[in-house]
């Protein structure tokens, strides 16, 4: 168990859609970042929050957006979804400072209908 | 943007075999990760190599690190069914802030 807490686990809605994706990361660690992992872009960095202040973006949709709480919890909101929305949504933390692996939740698995 | 080729996207080896994968990536970074992820599951951190010539040793994966050459290897010796799954090299990038994921090498080891 990575200490990061990922849900829900799965989410199937339909096309034009909205969801929000929540992550609690492990205790202590400051920083959060999103993945969205498909089978035809492998794992693809979206966006890192530190301290609740967005500190990196990736490849990551106008149609997405996140935001990390003060109890550094953190959500990802997906809208007008799309059929190649589908995917596996990992978040992952880090604690402050450098030369940390990210500690991978579970995921959430979106299916788009 | 920051590159990183993982080769070969397959393997599959038999039992008892070795075999290396390699990650090659295209900044200067010191800093390289190799991550496990088996079928469903999340990623699990396997090796965190921080500086030239490191060398890490789980069971039967080692992990190296050549900064000069941009090169990282996971070399699995004798391997075994229950090694099967994807692994993932990743970059951190210079400002600490990202980190840049290779394609995956899928590995089934055939008993």
């Amino acid at each position: 168990d990575s200490g990061v807490t990922q849900t829900p686990k799965h989410l199937i809605t339909a096309t034009g859609q909205r969801v929000t994706l929540r992550c609690s990361p492990r205790s202590g660690d400051l920083s959060v970042y999103w993945y969205q992992q498909s089978l035809d872009q492998g794992l693809q960095f979206l966006i890192q929050y530190y301290n609740g202040e967005e500190r990196a973006k990736g490849n990551i949709l106008e149609r997405f957006s996140a935001q990390q709480f003060p109890d550094l919890h953190s959500e990802l909101n997906l809208s007008s979804l799309e059929l190649g929305d589908s995917a596996l949504y990992f978040c992952a933390s880090s604690p402050a400072g450098q030369f940390s692996p990210l500690h991978f939740g579970n995921g959430t698995r979106l299916t788009v209908t | 943007e920051l590159k990183v080729e993982q080769n070969p996207l397959f393997l599959s080896m038999q039992e008892g075999k070795n075999y290396t994968i390699y990650c090659n990536y295209s900044t200067t970074s010191d800093r390289l990760y190799w991550y496990r992820q088996d079928p469903g599951k999340s990623l699990e951190s396997l090796f965190v190599l921080l500086s030239n010539g490191a060398v890490k040793q789980e069971g039967r994966l080692m992990a190296s690190l050549d900064t000069k050459a941009r090169l990282s290897t996971l070399h699995i010796t004798a391997a075994v069914h229950d090694l099967s799954a994807t692994y993932f090299c990743a970059v951190e990038g210079d400002t600490g802030n990202q980190f840049y994921f290779g394609t995956g090498t899928s590995l089934t080891v055939i008993p």
